[in-house]
């Protein structure tokens, strides 16, 4: 009921392309879910978060689909850079906790130029 | 500059030689916690702080202790380290508790190893 799966555990796109992580939850009483990223030797850093009354935000090139039925969510990186190289991670929560996160297991996404 | 600092960054040590990894921010935070992050398990909390004095566990506390004496720092001990504790450990803070327009920032992380 507490877990977040995320996948791909690793990522190669060429410059340009758009990845896509994907993560589900089980626990239908979350209802806050972010993304970080995390670059080598740094602590992670949220992105962008959504909670499930909209199915999709956009911030800049970073965009999160989600799906309440299903129970997933996803992050796409428009037009993506080498310079957006990095560890993704996604979690979820209930709003109304003390940053209690259930985090996934991160992706390593490399953005080949 | 606003930033979390932790020290030391990177420590090897032996099963059962007390040690402590220090945490401090600048920023007045009320909230403060402590995470370990391992290949394919992302990041799991540790021990969380709500202000001075109050500390409280989360996910995987065992082995661990915590105190929060002044608003800034948030020390992690280790009394006797095993190698199952070998792991990256990163510390947080943030404004206060909530999630609500209250971002939460990290350190740079403190590897551990313990042989």
């Amino acid at each position: 009921q507490q877990q977040v799966k995320q996948s791909p555990q690793s990522l190669i796109v060429q410059k340009g392309g758009i990845p896509i992580i994907n993560c589900a939850y089980e626990n239908t009483a979350f209802d806050y879910f972010p993304w970080y990223q995390q670059f080598p030797g740094k602590g992670p850093a949220l992105l962008i978060a959504i909670r499930p009354d909209v199915s999709e935000k956009k911030e800049g090139r970073f965009t999160i689909s989600f799906n309440k039925s299903a129970k997933q969510f996803s992050l796409h990186i428009m037009d993506s850079q080498p310079g957006d190289s990095a560890t993704y991670f996604c979690a979820a929560s209930k709003w109304n906790s003390n940053y209690q996160l259930i985090w996934g297991a991160g992706t390593k996404l490399i953005i080949k130029p | 500059e606003a930033q979390v600092t932790q020290n030391p960054r990177y420590l090897i040590t032996v099963t059962g030689k007390k040690l402590t990894v220090t945490c401090s921010q600048n920023m007045n935070h009320e909230y403060m916690s402590w995470y370990r992050q391992d290949p394919g398990l992302g990041l799991r909390q540790i021990y969380y702080s709500m202000n001075v004095e109050v500390t409280d566990k989360g996910d995987v506390p065992e082995g661990y202790k915590v105190s929060r004496k002044e608003k800034r720092n948030f020390p992690l001990i280790l009394e006797s380290p095993s190698p199952n504790q070998t792991s990256l450990y990163f510390c947080a803070s943030s404004l206060f508790g909530g999630l609500m327009n209250n971002e939460q920032f990290f350190g740079p992380g403190t590897r551990l190893t313990v042989l």
